[in-house]
C-alpha cells in the first residue's frame, strides 16, 4: 500500500503554543486531504481537509497548508489548547486502499 | 453521536473463537469501511462494501471476511482469533463510491480482547 508518512509521533506544546503536524505523501493522483481528529475512546473525526488546488486552508484555529512541490501538507493548530489534546491523522482521499497516516499523539500543557 | 452504530462497543473473547462485529452506517450512506487500530498503531484499512458488493480490499487476514446486506448494515467475521487480533475495530461510512468522500464518518469502534 502506498504511504502517508506523518511527522512527529508525538508532540507535547504549550498551552497557547503552535501545534504543527506534517504529512509526506507518495501518490500525486489525489483530490482530497483531509485531517481526522482522536480523541480516546472514540473514532476519528473529520477536522478540516485542503484541495491541491490552494495552497492553504484556514478554519478558526486549524489551518492546513500545502506544498505540491515537496508533496507535503502541513496541520497547523495556533493558540493550542488542552481540548486540542488527541491523536491527529492525516491520509489522501482518492484510493480507498490508501491508510492513514500513522498519527500524531498531541499533548497541550499548561 | 456520529450517525455511524457499532456494536458491540466492547468484546473480550478466547483465542481460536469468531466473533461477529456489527455496524449500521449513516442513514443515505451507501459505503462502509472497516479500519483495524491496534495500541499505538495507526489506522488499517481492511475492507470496503458498497451497497452491498465488495469494492475494495486492504490488508485483511484470510481468517476475516465481511459483507454488507440489503438495509446496508454490514458485519466484520473475525475467525480462530489470535492474540495479536485485539484492536480497535471502526466502521466508517460515507455517500459516494470512492475518492471524495468528504462525508467519511467513523463509529465509536469496538473495542475487541483476545485472552
Amino acid at each position: 500500500q502506498q504511504q502517508v508518512k506523518q511527522s512527529p509521533q508525538s508532540l507535547i506544546v504549550q498551552k497557547g503554543g503552535i501545534s504543527i503536524i506534517n504529512c509526506a505523501y507518495e501518490n500525486t493522483a489525489f483530490d482530497y486531504f483531509p485531517w481526522y481528529q482522536q480523541f480516546p475512546g472514540k473514532g476519528p473525526a473529520l477536522l478540516i481537509a485542503i484541495r491541491p488546488d490552494v495552497s492553504e486552508k484556514k478554519e478558526g484555529r486549524f489551518t492546513i497548508s500545502f506544498n505540491k512541490s515537496a508533496k507535503q501538507f502541513s496541520l497547523h493548530i495556533m493558540d493550542s489548547q488542552p481540548g486540542d489534546s488527541a491523536t491527529y491523522f492525516c491520509r489522501q482521499a482518492t484510493c480507498e486502499k490508501l491508510t492513514f497516516g500513522t498519527g500524531t499523539r498531541l499533548t497541550i500543557i499548561p | 453521536d456520529s450517525g455511524v452504530t457499532q456494536t458491540p462497543k466492547h468484546l473480550i473473547t478466547a483465542t481460536g473463537q469468531r466473533v461477529t462485529l456489527r455496524c449500521s452506517p449513516r442513514s443515505g450512506d451507501l459505503s462502509v469501511y472497516w479500519y483495524q487500530q491496534s495500541l499505538d498503531q495507526g489506522l488499517q484499512f481492511l475492507i470496503q462494501y458498497y451497497n452491498g458488493e465488495e469494492r475494495a480490499k486492504g490488508n485483511i487476514l484470510e481468517r476475516f471476511s465481511a459483507q454488507q446486506f440489503p438495509d446496508l448494515h454490514s458485519e466484520l467475521n473475525l475467525s480462530s482469533l489470535e492474540l495479536g487480533d485485539s484492536a480497535l475495530y471502526f466502521c466508517a461510512s460515507s455517500i459516494p463510491l470512492t475518492g471524495a468522500n468528504y462525508g467519511y464518518t467513523f463509529g465509536s469502534g469496538t473495542r475487541l480482547t483476545v485472552v
